[in-house]
């Protein structure tokens, strides 16, 4: 059982690059979402899905997009990278979007360092 | 507004000792909260929650949080920490908005144990 699968694991880009963050999850989970994580900050939400076709924005969307065109996958586009996207990027899928007791499964993220 | 403050950044503690990472948030709806883990190079894992009910929540590896509405807090103990423990601790808040679920993240306690 894969779980939330998340490639790359690590990425160097050059300010202006695009580059898609791949996220793949085999639970047939409902909700998939992406969050960064910088130091001292926590986790924020970039963007969120609550099923295939449906897509919305969360704290920090811009400079971000995202597709859901299967259950599976949710792909995270950077359409031109800048430094201070910088980041660890965590992948999270949970079963129901609605059901508050459903906990989040994470991949084991991708770090991106843009120069 | 929803928010979630960890009030300790790092906390340091010798193995075999006490521990307890303090969580505090405002709301003002009823809320559901949580406890996750990171592992050093690892995602989150899900280490308790709080949905309802008692208000002291066990989870894994023998840790605990207890649910204060008065204080508006969620401070996770444990009785007797080992060097395994050592990891970053994010509390969490989750609401529903629009129909689906979101996570809201305290900035994270790195917690080390001292041999």
């Amino acid at each position: 059982n894969a779980g939330v699968t998340q490639t790359p694991k690590f990425q160097v880009l050059k300010t202006g690059q695009s580059m898609t963050l791949q996220c793949a999850q085999d639970m047939n989970h409902e909700y998939m979402s992406w969050y960064r994580q910088d130091p001292g900050m926590g986790l924020r939400l970039i963007h969120y899905s609550v099923g295939a076709g449906i897509t919305d924005q969360g704290e920090v969307p811009n400079g971000y997009n995202v597709s859901r065109s299967t259950t599976e996958d949710f792909p995270l586009r950077l359409l031109s990278a800048a430094p201070s996207q910088t980041s660890v990027y965590f992948c999270a899928s949970s079963y129901s979007r609605t059901a508050y007791n459903s906990p989040l499964h994470f991949g084991n993220g991708t770090r991106l360092t843009v120069t | 507004a929803q928010s979630v403050t960890q009030l300790d950044s790092q906390v340091p503690v010798f193995e075999e000792a006490p521990v307890e990472l303090r969580c505090n948030y405002s709301s003002s709806v009823s809320v559901y909260l949580f406890w996750y883990v990171q592992y050093p190079n690892q995602g989150l894992q899900l280490l308790l929650k709080y949905l309802s009910g008692s208000t002291l929540v066990k989870g894994i590896n023998g840790f605990e949080a207890e649910f204060n509405k008065s204080q508006t807090s969620f401070h996770l103990r444990k009785p007797s920490v080992h060097i395994s423990d050592t990891a970053e601790y994010f509390c969490a808040v989750s609401l529903i908005i629009q129909g689906a679920q979101k996570l809201v993240f305290g900035q994270g306690t790195r917690l080390t144990i001292n041999p």
